[in-house]
Protein backbone atom coordinates (compact mmCIF):
# COMPACT_ATOMS: atom_id res chain seq x y z
CA UNK A 1 0.00 0.00 0.00
CA UNK A 2 1.32 3.23 -1.14
CA UNK A 3 1.74 5.73 1.70
CA UNK A 4 0.65 9.32 2.22
CA UNK A 5 2.62 11.15 -0.85
CA UNK A 6 3.92 15.09 -0.31
CA UNK A 7 5.88 17.46 -2.92
CA UNK A 8 8.54 19.48 -2.68
CA UNK A 9 10.36 18.15 0.32
CA UNK A 10 12.12 20.67 0.60
CA UNK A 11 11.48 25.01 -0.19
CA UNK A 12 13.01 28.22 0.24
CA UNK A 13 11.64 31.57 -0.32
CA UNK A 14 11.86 35.17 0.32
CA UNK A 15 9.15 36.99 2.94
CA UNK A 16 6.00 37.98 1.02
CA UNK A 17 6.39 35.30 -1.64
CA UNK A 18 3.58 32.69 -2.01
CA UNK A 19 4.16 29.07 -2.26
CA UNK A 20 1.95 25.47 -2.25
CA UNK A 21 2.38 22.42 -1.19
CA UNK A 22 0.75 19.05 -2.46
CA UNK A 23 -0.33 15.83 -0.28
CA UNK A 24 -1.79 12.70 -1.72
CA UNK A 25 -3.29 10.87 0.88
CA UNK A 26 -3.61 6.63 1.13
CA UNK A 27 -6.21 5.86 -1.50
CA UNK A 28 -9.57 5.32 0.39
CA UNK A 29 -8.80 7.43 3.41
CA UNK A 30 -11.58 9.94 3.99
CA UNK A 31 -10.34 12.27 6.37
CA UNK A 32 -7.07 14.74 5.67
CA UNK A 33 -5.57 16.76 7.81
CA UNK A 34 -2.67 19.40 7.50
CA UNK A 35 -0.49 20.51 10.59
CA UNK A 36 3.22 22.93 10.50
CA UNK A 37 5.51 21.44 12.94
CA UNK A 38 7.93 24.27 13.96
CA UNK A 39 11.37 22.91 15.24
CA UNK A 40 11.36 21.59 18.34
CA UNK A 41 7.67 21.71 18.76
CA UNK A 42 5.07 18.99 18.51
CA UNK A 43 2.32 19.35 15.20
CA UNK A 44 -0.22 21.73 15.38
CA UNK A 45 -3.04 20.96 13.44
CA UNK A 46 -4.27 23.79 10.51
CA UNK A 47 -6.61 22.08 8.68
CA UNK A 48 -9.00 19.20 8.76
CA UNK A 49 -10.87 17.64 6.06
CA UNK A 50 -13.72 14.92 5.50
CA UNK A 51 -13.73 14.10 1.60
CA UNK A 52 -14.19 17.42 0.18
CA UNK A 53 -15.62 19.16 3.10
CA UNK A 54 -13.85 21.31 5.81
CA UNK A 55 -14.12 20.04 9.48
CA UNK A 56 -12.04 22.34 11.40
CA UNK A 57 -9.93 24.94 10.30
CA UNK A 58 -10.24 26.90 13.01
CA UNK A 59 -6.34 27.05 13.61
CA UNK A 60 -5.60 28.13 9.74
CA UNK A 61 -4.41 31.79 9.57
CA UNK A 62 -6.73 32.56 7.12
CA UNK A 63 -5.84 35.96 6.29
CA UNK A 64 -2.55 34.15 4.10
CA UNK A 65 -3.19 30.51 4.34
CA UNK A 66 -5.62 28.80 2.22
CA UNK A 67 -5.95 25.15 1.47
CA UNK A 68 -8.29 22.83 -0.87
CA UNK A 69 -9.10 19.08 -1.26
CA UNK A 70 -10.85 19.25 -4.83
CA UNK A 71 -12.66 15.55 -5.11
CA UNK A 72 -11.93 14.62 -1.54
CA UNK A 73 -8.41 13.31 -3.06
CA UNK A 74 -5.40 15.17 -2.94
CA UNK A 75 -4.95 18.42 -1.11
CA UNK A 76 -2.97 21.50 -1.79
CA UNK A 77 -2.06 24.30 1.00
CA UNK A 78 -0.83 27.60 0.23
CA UNK A 79 0.57 30.43 1.73
CA UNK A 80 0.32 33.87 0.17
CA UNK A 81 2.14 35.96 1.34
CA UNK A 82 4.58 34.39 3.28
CA UNK A 83 6.18 35.09 6.92
CA UNK A 84 9.31 34.62 8.66
CA UNK A 85 7.19 32.78 11.21
CA UNK A 86 6.03 30.38 8.30
CA UNK A 87 9.52 28.75 8.74
CA UNK A 88 8.17 24.92 9.69
CA UNK A 89 7.59 21.63 8.40
CA UNK A 90 4.51 20.95 6.88
CA UNK A 91 2.96 17.43 7.21
CA UNK A 92 0.08 15.86 5.23
CA UNK A 93 -1.50 13.06 6.77
CA UNK A 94 -4.77 10.64 6.13
CA UNK A 95 -6.87 8.26 8.22
CA UNK A 96 -9.76 6.18 7.27
CA UNK A 97 -13.46 6.61 8.25
CA UNK A 98 -13.78 3.67 9.85
CA UNK A 99 -14.55 3.00 13.98
CA UNK A 100 -11.46 3.07 15.65
CA UNK A 101 -8.87 3.16 13.24
CA UNK A 102 -10.20 6.66 12.89
CA UNK A 103 -8.25 7.51 15.26
CA UNK A 104 -4.75 6.63 13.44
CA UNK A 105 -3.19 8.89 11.36
CA UNK A 106 -0.58 8.11 8.55
CA UNK A 107 1.98 10.68 7.91
CA UNK A 108 3.63 11.89 4.57
CA UNK A 109 7.50 12.89 4.41
CA UNK A 110 6.83 16.17 5.24
CA UNK A 111 7.72 19.66 3.50
CA UNK A 112 10.54 21.69 5.28
CA UNK A 113 9.91 25.79 3.98
CA UNK A 114 12.27 28.11 4.92
CA UNK A 115 11.11 31.75 4.63
CA UNK A 116 13.90 34.19 4.23
CA UNK B 1 -8.70 21.80 27.99
CA UNK B 2 -7.00 18.38 26.76
CA UNK B 3 -3.51 18.85 27.54
CA UNK B 4 -0.44 15.94 26.56
CA UNK B 5 3.00 16.72 28.71
CA UNK B 6 5.90 14.82 28.06
CA UNK B 7 8.66 14.92 30.80
CA UNK B 8 11.92 15.87 29.46
CA UNK B 9 12.58 17.66 25.69
CA UNK B 10 16.00 15.57 25.57
CA UNK B 11 16.93 11.91 27.18
CA UNK B 12 20.07 10.37 26.60
CA UNK B 13 21.05 7.00 27.39
CA UNK B 14 23.64 4.71 26.90
CA UNK B 15 23.46 2.25 24.02
CA UNK B 16 22.07 -1.50 25.66
CA UNK B 17 20.22 0.35 28.86
CA UNK B 18 16.87 1.25 29.40
CA UNK B 19 14.61 3.89 27.13
CA UNK B 20 12.01 5.31 29.50
CA UNK B 21 10.43 8.13 28.07
CA UNK B 22 7.43 9.47 29.82
CA UNK B 23 4.18 10.74 28.73
CA UNK B 24 0.65 12.06 31.13
CA UNK B 25 -2.46 13.20 29.80
CA UNK B 26 -5.40 14.74 31.00
CA UNK B 27 -8.61 13.71 29.47
CA UNK B 28 -12.27 13.94 31.15
CA UNK B 29 -13.10 10.76 28.74
CA UNK B 30 -11.43 7.32 28.10
CA UNK B 31 -8.69 7.96 25.63
CA UNK B 32 -7.09 6.84 22.68
CA UNK B 33 -3.13 7.16 23.15
CA UNK B 34 -0.28 7.18 20.85
CA UNK B 35 3.29 6.77 20.51
CA UNK B 36 4.86 8.39 16.95
CA UNK B 37 8.51 8.50 16.25
CA UNK B 38 10.26 11.23 14.08
CA UNK B 39 13.81 10.50 12.42
CA UNK B 40 15.46 13.28 10.95
CA UNK B 41 14.11 14.62 8.02
CA UNK B 42 10.98 12.61 7.75
CA UNK B 43 7.28 12.26 8.92
CA UNK B 44 5.60 10.56 11.50
CA UNK B 45 5.54 6.92 12.28
CA UNK B 46 3.13 5.17 14.28
CA UNK B 47 5.12 3.32 17.04
CA UNK B 48 2.41 2.31 19.03
CA UNK B 49 -1.41 2.96 20.17
CA UNK B 50 -3.75 2.17 23.48
CA UNK B 51 -7.64 1.68 22.27
CA UNK B 52 -8.96 0.57 25.64
CA UNK B 53 -8.20 -3.35 25.04
CA UNK B 54 -4.99 -4.58 26.58
CA UNK B 55 -3.34 -2.03 28.90
CA UNK B 56 0.31 -3.29 28.30
CA UNK B 57 0.69 -2.39 24.35
CA UNK B 58 3.32 -3.84 22.26
CA UNK B 59 4.42 -1.65 19.19
CA UNK B 60 7.44 -1.71 16.51
CA UNK B 61 11.45 -1.42 16.94
CA UNK B 62 10.85 -3.23 20.67
CA UNK B 63 9.14 -0.77 22.25
CA UNK B 64 6.04 -0.55 24.71
CA UNK B 65 3.89 1.57 26.51
CA UNK B 66 1.30 0.44 29.48
CA UNK B 67 -1.54 2.94 29.93
CA UNK B 68 -2.26 3.15 33.60
CA UNK B 69 -5.50 5.42 34.09
CA UNK B 70 -4.97 5.72 38.03
CA UNK B 71 -1.67 7.83 37.11
CA UNK B 72 -2.98 9.34 33.97
CA UNK B 73 0.25 8.16 32.10
CA UNK B 74 1.02 6.29 28.98
CA UNK B 75 5.16 5.98 29.15
CA UNK B 76 7.72 4.05 26.47
CA UNK B 77 9.98 2.12 27.62
CA UNK B 78 12.35 -0.69 25.47
CA UNK B 79 14.61 -3.13 27.63
CA UNK B 80 17.78 -2.26 25.82
CA UNK B 81 18.69 1.15 23.67
CA UNK B 82 20.09 0.72 19.96
CA UNK B 83 21.81 3.77 17.91
CA UNK B 84 18.89 3.45 15.51
CA UNK B 85 15.88 4.60 18.04
CA UNK B 86 17.92 8.01 18.26
CA UNK B 87 14.65 10.28 16.98
CA UNK B 88 12.07 12.36 18.44
CA UNK B 89 9.29 10.75 20.04
CA UNK B 90 5.66 12.11 20.71
CA UNK B 91 3.04 11.40 22.90
CA UNK B 92 -0.30 12.22 21.29
CA UNK B 93 -3.98 11.59 22.73
CA UNK B 94 -7.26 11.67 20.61
CA UNK B 95 -10.93 10.31 21.73
CA UNK B 96 -11.66 13.71 23.19
CA UNK B 97 -13.99 15.11 20.35
CA UNK B 98 -15.74 13.43 17.58
CA UNK B 99 -13.30 14.93 15.31
CA UNK B 100 -10.83 12.43 16.14
CA UNK B 101 -8.40 14.99 16.21
CA UNK B 102 -5.35 14.26 18.24
CA UNK B 103 -3.64 16.48 20.66
CA UNK B 104 0.18 16.33 20.80
CA UNK B 105 2.71 16.61 23.22
CA UNK B 106 6.07 18.24 22.73
CA UNK B 107 8.07 15.56 22.07
CA UNK B 108 11.36 13.89 23.55
CA UNK B 109 14.30 13.63 21.13
CA UNK B 110 16.26 10.59 22.21
CA UNK B 111 20.18 10.18 22.78
CA UNK B 112 21.85 7.31 22.28
CA UNK B 113 25.64 7.01 23.53
CA UNK B 114 27.76 5.02 21.90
Amino acid sequence: EAGVAQSPRYKIIEKRQSVAFWCNPISGHATLYWYQQILGQGPKLLIQFQNNGVVDDSQLPKDRFSAERLKGVDSTLKIQPAKLEDSAVYLCASSPRTGEASYEQYFGPGTRLTVT
Amino acid sequence: AQSVTQLGSHVSVSEGALVLLRCNYSSSVPPYLFWYVQYPNQGLQLLLKYTSAATLVKGINGFEAEFKKSETSFHLTKPSAHMSDAAEYFCAVSGWNSNYQLIWGAGTKLIIKP
